[in-house]
């Protein structure tokens, strides 16, 4: 168990339809990170925060926004939903206030939520 | 920018034989490197990663890694594979000059048969 938590665990919704993901990262993780995996794009990084400022954007799609909150805990929210946005979309943490410094850089994945648009 | 190739989707090697999975990477500066593993219907753990010092780093379940910076190679080991290594694979870098981001190869599905 890494410690970063996802709900829901799977999620079936409609085409235009609007779902909110939710991510608790690892105890004292400053930095969340959002991933997709699909079987034609492979893992793909959308979007890192950290503490509670967004870092670095990757390939998301104006449709998707996400935010990290002060607690910490991040939400990715895609909206408008297509058949292509089916996939697997993995949280990750890191960077704890009190981690090693050679352990600041790894990022801890949780189980990932699988989104199926019908 | 960055990026990751694994070239082999599938490696299938018998119980007890030695495992390799192999990674390259392109990066423009210094780079992190990390292995994950996938089981199916599960998240990525975290296996090792290269961020400085020894070439050779070792990381859980008797897997290891060597770093090599003239071949931009990074290739994952283990001498003796067992039937429960079986999983997919992830190689990933990050370029340590300009991004937080970490870039997946596109994994390699490794078969341990009995």
């Amino acid at each position: 168990d890494s410690g970063v938590t996802q709900t829901p665990k799977h999620l079936i919704t409609a085409t235009g339809q609007r779902v909110t993901l939710r991510c608790s990262p690892r105890s004292g993780d400053l930095s969340v990170y959002w991933y997709q995996q699909s079987l034609d794009q492979g893992l793909q990084f959308l979007i890192q925060y950290y503490n509670g400022e967004e870092r670095a954007k990757g390939n998301i799609l104006e449709r998707f926004s996400a935010q990290q909150f002060p607690d910490l805990h991040s939400e990715l929210n895609l909206s408008s939903l297509e058949l292509g946005d089916s996939a697997l979309y993995f949280c990750a943490s890191s960077g704890s206030s009190g981690s090693r410094p050679s352990d600041i850089e790894t990022q801890y994945f949780g189980p990932g939520t699988r989104l199926l648009v019908l | 920018a960055q990026s990751v190739a694994q070239p082999e989707d599938q490696v299938n090697v018998a119980e007890g034989n030695p495992l390799t999975v192999k990674c390259t990477y392109s990066v423009s500066g210094n780079p992190y490197l990390f292995w994950y593993v996938q089981y199916p219907n599960r998240g990525l753990q975290f296996l090792l990663k290269y961020i400085t010092g020894d070439n050779l780093v070792k990381g859980s379940y008797g897997f290891e890694a060597e770093f090599n910076k003239s071949q931009t190679s990074f290739h994952l080991k283990k001498p003796s594979a067992l039937v429960s290594d079986s999983a997919l694979y992830f190689c990933a870098v990050r370029d340590t000059s300009n991004d937080y981001k970490l870039s997946f190869g596109a994994g390699t599905t490794v078969t341990v048969r009995a």
